[in-house]
């Protein structure tokens, strides 16, 4: 079975833009969740998503949006994208929205570089 | 708030040692706590799980310890190898939470 896939794997965007990132969890989950991570430290609550609507909202700005479809895939959205912006961002997938005993499964990460 | 606190932030042992690495959290009040290990630029990877109702939990050479009431983790690596160089981080997730909090990781390096 497929675990969580995320795309694009690198990705090196100049100041002021934007970008999409996408996961894709595991077949039958229904929540997916996004972290950033910062180079150094450890992954930071960004979203979560669960049956296609937002159930949680990390400490993050405005610019940073995120949707899931209805085949629970998911977008994260980074709009005017500063250099602090820079991290590898994890996308993890459960069944239920709080996974309940189950462990989160993580995707190998988009590496986003803000140059 | 819950914080989570590993020490030490980097550990070089030779191979064939056994080892430690410590987990602290603020918050008693814990679902249950993850063990993960990170090579480096990679995504995470799940070693072990522990209820907040059980004391350990074992996978191979790997046992986490839990302690809610003093806010601890451990987890013993035996008989550690070169291939068992990388980042170990834990996550705790509170009561009915969705999310994780996690450590800061502690980097770990096993000398041949």
């Amino acid at each position: 079975d497929a675990g969580v896939t995320q795309s694009p794997t690198h990705l090196i965007k100049t100041r002021g833009q934007h970008v999409t990132l996408r996961c894709s969890p595991i077949s039958g989950h229904k929540s997916v969740s996004w972290y950033q991570q910062v180079l150094g430290q450890g992954p930071q609550f960004i979203f979560q998503y669960y049956e296609k609507e937002e159930r949680g909202r990390g400490n993050f700005p405005d610019r940073f949006s995120a949707r899931q479809f209805p085949n629970y895939s998911s977008e994260l959205n980074v709009n005017a994208l500063l250099l602090g912006d820079s991290a590898l961002y994890l996308c993890a997938s459960s069944l239920t929205r709080t996974a309940g005993k189950a462990p989160y499964t993580f995707g190998s990460g988009t590496r986003l570089t803000v140059v | 708030k819950q914080e989570v606190t590993q020490i030490p932030a980097a550990l070089s042992v030779p191979e064939g040692e056994n080892l430690v690495l410590n987990c602290s959290f603020t918050d008693s009040a814990i679902y249950n706590l993850q063990w993960f290990r990170q090579d480096p630029g990679k995504g995470l990877t799940s070693l072990l799980l522990i209820q907040s109702s059980q004391r350990e939990q074992t996978s191979g050479r790997l046992n986490a310890s839990l302690d809610k009431s003093s806010g601890r983790s451990t987890l013993y690596i035996a008989a550690s190898q070169p291939g068992d160089s990388a980042t170990y981080l834990c996550a705790v997730k509170r009561d009915s939470s969705y999310k994780l909090i996690f450590g800061s990781g502690t980097r770990l390096l096993v000398r041949p």
